[in-house]
């Protein structure tokens, strides 16, 4: 069975700082797709950043990176000049690639942005 | 383009009782997936609903139940609440045709079991 942890519960960071959430997965599963969530305060979840387990490139969305170490098995989320609106609970998640399958997320990092 | 709406946001039962949740996935997305979030276990998958049939089906006892639609909306139905049940359940729409088609979260249904 694939599990997903972040070992992070909690996290500060002051506004235009640059802070990293970490997350592991476990699977003996090839193929599949790796997620950050961010659910803000007023609950909505909304897509961060993806990954496939395939591309070695790590993907970027604006101030948003990451950096995938397929054999480590690890997934960390790094946000540059972080933003007030940045403060919400972060999940990390694992997909297999077949179709239909289940988000299977961590327990997920509350990240509180300060000015 | 509107997101995805959950009915209703809020809803308080008691033990025993029985509650139908509903969600309305994004126009042309035929995949709606359930989720549990409670504090304690964080966020469980119940089911998954492509096209009207169930693809995939989380760890869940039998009292939990889906159905989807022709228009893709769908409903999940818990019978006989225990208190076990107060959690944010939230649905999520995708296109279903891939793994890598964004899931689209609605803001959840807060369900009180007393």
């Amino acid at each position: 069975a694939q599990t997903v942890t972040q070992s992070q519960p909690e996290m500060s960071v002051q506004e235009a700082e640059t802070v990293t959430l970490s997350c592991t997965y476990d699977t003996s599963e090839n193929n599949y797709y790796l997620f950050w969530y961010k659910q803000p305060p007023s609950r909505q979840m909304i897509l961060v950043i993806r990954q496939e387990a395939y591309k070695q490139q790590n993907a970027t969305e604006n101030r948003f990176s990451v950096n995938f170490q397929k054999a480590a098995k690890s997934f960390s989320l790094k946000i540059s000049d972080s933003q007030l609106g940045d403060t919400a609970m972060y999940f990390c998640a694992f997909m297999m690639g077949q179709a239909g399958t289940a988000l299977i997320f961590g327990k997920g990092t509350t990240l509180s942005v300060s000015s | 383009k509107a997101g995805v709406t959950q009915t209703p946001r809020y809803l308080i039962k008691t033990r025993g009782q029985q509650v139908t949740l509903s969600c309305s996935p994004i126009s042309g997305h035929r995949s709606v997936s359930w989720y549990q979030q409670t504090p304690g276990q964080g966020l469980q998958f119940l089911f998954e609903y492509f096209s009207e049939t169930q693809r995939n089906k989380g760890n869940f006892p039998g009292r939990f139940s889906g159905r989807q639609f022709s228009n893709s909306r769908s409903e999940m139905n818990v019978s006989t609440l225990e208190l076990g049940d107060s959690a944010l359940y939230l649905c999520a729409s995708s296109l279903g045709w891939t793994s890598y088609n964004e899931q689209f979260f609605g803001p959840g249904t807060r369900l009180t079991v007393l």
